[in-house]
């Protein structure tokens, strides 16, 4: 089945501790993107890649990391710089020229203990 | 500035009531995507709809139907007859046609609450 696939679902870090997300997707699409959700709240980009090998910052860039190196994988790492770091991070994709529909994956959440 | 606004926080419904989620948004720019997307307890984004700037008709799916005004900045979703799995998150959210990044501005969200 095509989709995007986030792992893994839940995820506790201890204070000091770099995490990374996985986010993989089958669908051939050329953008990537990471979201950032807290509760009752709408979701704020955290970085975006449209291409292999290249990225850009969103409006909460800072404390996170991201590579590119194959189309299908955008892997988000969660540095011990994030002051703030719990949350529920959505990986997404889409076709880069079909309009912009952005499809999202199920989620991980991040629980520093 | 680009904005999304959805007034209502909660909205609670006995089934088969009808509802209506509003959508208001600023942009500066003239071509636009506006869409709606629902978030259930497990919480993936589902996309609803997408409609763009220029095309001012409404749209019916089923039960779901959607109520675009360029003149009011406004683009509000209906659910007729709504069921407990209905029952959701939904947002809406705006992003400019051209703008490379594929940044979406979300509003924060309106949380559906389809009783029994």
């Amino acid at each position: 089945d095509g989709g995007i696939t986030q792992s893994p679902k839940y995820l506790f870090r201890k204070e000091g501790q770099n995490v990374t997300l996985s986010c993989e997707q089958n669908l051939n699409h050329d953008a990537m993107y990471w979201y950032r959700q807290d509760p009752g709240q709408g979701l704020r980009l955290i970085y975006y890649s449209q291409i292999v090998n290249d990225f850009q910052k969103g409006d909460i860039a800072e404390g996170y990391s991201v590579s590119r190196e194959k189309k299908e994988s955008f892997p988000l790492t969660v540095t011990s710089a994030q002051k703030n770091p719990t949350a529920f991070y959505l990986c997404a994709s889409s076709i880069r020229d079909r309009g912009n529909t952005i499809y999202f994956g199920e989620g991980s959440w991040l629980t520093v203990v | 500035a680009q904005k999304v606004t959805q007034a209502q926080t909660e909205i609670s419904v006995v089934e088969k009531e009808d509802v209506t989620l509003d959508c208001v948004y600023e942009t500066r720019d003239t071509t636009y995507y506006l869409f709606w997307y629902k978030q259930p307890p497990s919480g993936e984004l589902v996309f609803l709809i997408r409609r763009n700037s220029f095309d001012e008709q409404n749209e019916i799916s089923g039960r779901y139907s959607w109520n675009f005004q360029k003149s009011t900045s406004s683009f509000n979703f209906t659910i007729t007859a709504s069921q407990v799995v209905d029952s959701a998150v939904y947002f809406c959210a705006l992003t400019p046609i051209y703008n490379q990044g594929g940044k979406l501005i979300f509003g924060q969200g309106t949380e559906l609450s389809v009783k029994p």
